[in-house]
């Protein structure tokens, strides 16, 4: 079975850094991107970027670009987010997603995983 | 930047059609997936290049895409398709979401 695993929920104080992980089975994982998706409290999807395993190809969201960390240890099969100084306005839910197809950072997300909740607060 | 609209919220009867609009400029000459999310979630793809449906999605999902609109229908409405739906794109250089529309079935 094709599936992500996500890290479990953090709680953070403001100025904390943080990174959260991605583990993906049941495929090759060094041949699809692995993306990731904040959606704050009660908000919609956003795009943060995308990272390819085979070469650790980073593709950032304006939106997110120097706000974030993208990487990959594919040894071990793991996409991960990072930042290094947290804000109260980075509490989400984070989603990472794979495309459908290999070597496609465009194309539909097919595989999702379920999500880490990341709360920032003093 | 491009921008996706969506209704806010779209109510339906059971057993009736719903649909669903994404408003883009241009986005008939895009490829637009849609994301089902229920409540508390994950995303879910129930179609992908604007009329496919991934396997185990009903045959009551569609999509369609012209113009300036994508429409996500929806046939024979049940509760379980109560949801947030989202558009999305691939504009340029980055993946744009719509802004998300909450199915009531009543």
């Amino acid at each position: 079975e094709v599936q992500l695993v996500q890290s479990g929920a953090e709680v953070k104080k403001p100025g904390e850094s943080l990174k959260i992980s991605c583990k993906g089975s049941g495929y090759s994982f060094s041949t699809y991107w692995i993306g990731w998706v904040r959606q704050m409290p009660g908000k919609g999807l956003e795009w943060m970027g995308i990272i390819y395993p085979g070469d650790s190809d980073t593709r950032y969201s304006p939106s997110f670009q120097g706000h974030v960390i993208i990487s990959v240890d594919k040894s071990i099969n793991t996409a991960f987010l990072q930042w290094t100084s947290l804000k109260a306005s980075d509490t989400a839910i984070y989603y990472c997603a794979r495309p459908d197809r290999s070597g496609h950072f465009t194309a539909a997300l097919d595989v999702w995983g379920p999500g880490t909740m990341v709360t920032v607060s003093s | 930047s491009y921008g996706l609209t969506q209704p806010l919220s779209v109510s339906v009867a059971l057993g009736q059609t719903a649909r669903i609009t994404c408003g883009g400029n241009n986005i008939g000459g895009k490829e637009v997936h849609w994301y089902q999310q229920r409540p508390g979630q994950a995303p879910m793809l129930v179609i992908y290049r604007d009329i496919n449906r991934p396997s185990g999605v009903p045959e009551r999902f569609s999509g369609s895409n012209s113009d300036d609109t994508a429409t996500l229908t929806i046939s024979r409405a049940q509760a379980g398709d109560e949801a947030d739906y989202y558009c999305q794109v691939w504009d340029g250089s980055t993946r744009v979401f719509g802004t998300g529309t909450k199915v009531n079935v009543l």
